[in-house]
């Protein structure tokens, strides 16, 4: 079965760059939410899409937006990076909210020096 | 707000035998789902168990199974049978039934000695 796709798998950036990152949830699903986990750290929801538009909003920098295309798929946006934004961005994606099924993608780990 | 509490950082198990991770949460809404997630060195995060607020009986999955005792907003893990493959980082997840973000423990590092 297709499972969340999410690219790139690795990204190293330098400080003050800017960071894009890809999210092709499961097909037919519509909602996509992300998670930044940071070193020995469980993970925190960032910001979630529901039929591309904003559906929650959690821990998310003002450097960093979002967004849902019409083909579901979701990208993450990150300027002026910082040290601490170094982590592993998850994407996972669900059949409608509160669905109560929400399958991980495999992450993208981001580095920033 | 809601939020999960797992207290063991660590545990550790003899292989075959049974552990019991534990999780308790805190919320005001009534929709909502819980969750126990696996994360090997990988890091791949891996759905183990899930349970709907709603259901009075216990999910189980194979060799795992949970302890929902939701008047005392509890939520254990119990594994049977302990494998090696079940080394892990285990995080019990609370899930929004309106938004259906997840919200984290702080994780539980299962050791299975051989």
């Amino acid at each position: 079965a297709a499972g969340v796709i999410q690219s790139p798998r690795h990204l190293i950036k330098e400080k003050r760059e800017t960071a894009t990152l890809k999210c092709y949830p499961i097909p037919r699903h519509d909602t996509v939410y992300w998670y930044q986990q940071g070193p020995g750290q469980d993970p925190q929801f960032l910001i979630s899409f529901y039929e591309k538009m904003q559906s929650d909003k959690g821990s998310i920098p003002d450097r960093f937006s979002a967004q849902q295309f019409s083909d579901y798929h979701s990208e993450l946006n990150m300027s002026s990076l910082e040290l601490g934004d170094s982590a592993l961005y998850f994407c996972a994606s669900s059949s409608g909210l509160g669905s109560g099924e929400q399958y991980f993608g495999p992450g993208t780990r981001l580095t920033v020096t | 707000a809601q939020t999960v509490t797992q207290s063991q950082p660590e545990m550790s198990v003899q292989e075959a035998e049974t552990v019991t991770l534990s999780c308790t949460y805190d919320t005001s809404e009534s929709d909502y789902y819980l969750f126990w997630y696996k994360q090997p060195p990988s890091r791949q995060m891996i759905l183990v168990i899930r349970q709907e607020a709603y259901k009075q009986q216990n999910a189980t999955e194979n060799r795992f199974s949970v302890n929902f005792q939701k008047a005392a907003k509890s939520f254990s893990l119990k594994i049977s049978d302990s494998q090696l493959g079940d080394a892990a980082m285990y995080f019990c997840a609370y899930g929004s039934g309106n938004t259906g973000k997840l919200i984290f423990g702080q994780g539980t590092t299962l050791q299975v000695k051989p």
